[in-house]
């Protein structure tokens, strides 16, 4: 069975600086896929950036972009400059590849991240 | 861009009582999935639908049901409400065979009192 683990239930980060938020799952597949996806308080699930883990090459979206280490099982998610509409709940996700069944989703438990003015 | 559309956004229902949730997929998305997110908790998957058939069943309990459309639309049957069913509830859909990932739904809120 696959897990996900956020080890971090709240972050902070000043207005403009950057924060790391961390995220371990385990598996013994080969072939799944990563997401961040962001809740903010209007509870609307957003996604941020998606990595295929038979890719090397680190995802990156404008501000947002992951460290994954395949070997090590660790996708973080990297945003800089942050800005005070980052503020949100973060979910990191995994799934098998289509493939290999469904697609559903396991969720980690969130880090709730609030960014200061 | 057209999204995934929940209905009802709200909904207030007695224990015992029956709910109905709807969901209409993105034009063209033949995929549908159900989460269920309780307070302060991360999303649980609860059903999925392929094509009208249902692809996969996760946590949910005997008394709720669901099925798929077809136009594609999707509807989660919840009977006999208890108060640890309120939640928000997702749908999301996707075009089968991408790997882009899901595009969520706004949710429906439950309130069981």
């Amino acid at each position: 069975a696959q897990t996900v683990t956020q080890s971090q239930p709240e972050m902070s980060v000043q207005e403009a600086e950057t924060v790391t938020l961390s995220c371990t799952y385990d598996t013994s597949e080969n072939n799944y896929y990563l997401f961040w996806y962001k809740q903010p308080p209007s509870r609307q699930m957003i996604l941020v950036i998606r990595q295929e883990a038979y890719k090397q090459q680190n995802a990156t979206e404008n501000r947002f972009s992951v460290n994954f280490q395949k070997a090590a099982k660790s996708f973080s998610l990297k945003i800089s400059d942050s800005q005070l509409g980052d503020t949100a709940m973060y979910f990191c996700a995994f799934t098998l590849g289509v493939t290999s069944g469904t697609y559903k989703y396991i969720f980690g438990t969130g880090t709730r991240l609030k960014v200061l003015a | 861009a057209a999204g995934v559309i929940q209905s009802p956004r709200h909904l207030i229902k007695e224990k015992r009582e029956t709910a109905t949730l709807k969901c209409y997929p993105i034009p063209r998305h033949d995929t549908v999935y159900w989460y269920q997110q309780g307070p302060g908790q991360d999303p649980q998957f609860l059903i999925s639908f392929y094509e009208k058939m249902q692809s996969d069943k996760g946590s949910i309990p005997d008394r709720f049901s669901a099925q798929q459309f077809s136009d594609y639309h999707s509807e989660l049957n919840m009977s006999s409400l208890e108060l640890g069913d309120s939640a928000l509830y997702f749908c999301a859909s996707r075009r089968g065979g991408e790997n882009y990932g899901y595009t969520f739904g706004s949710g429906t809120r439950l309130t069981v009192v």
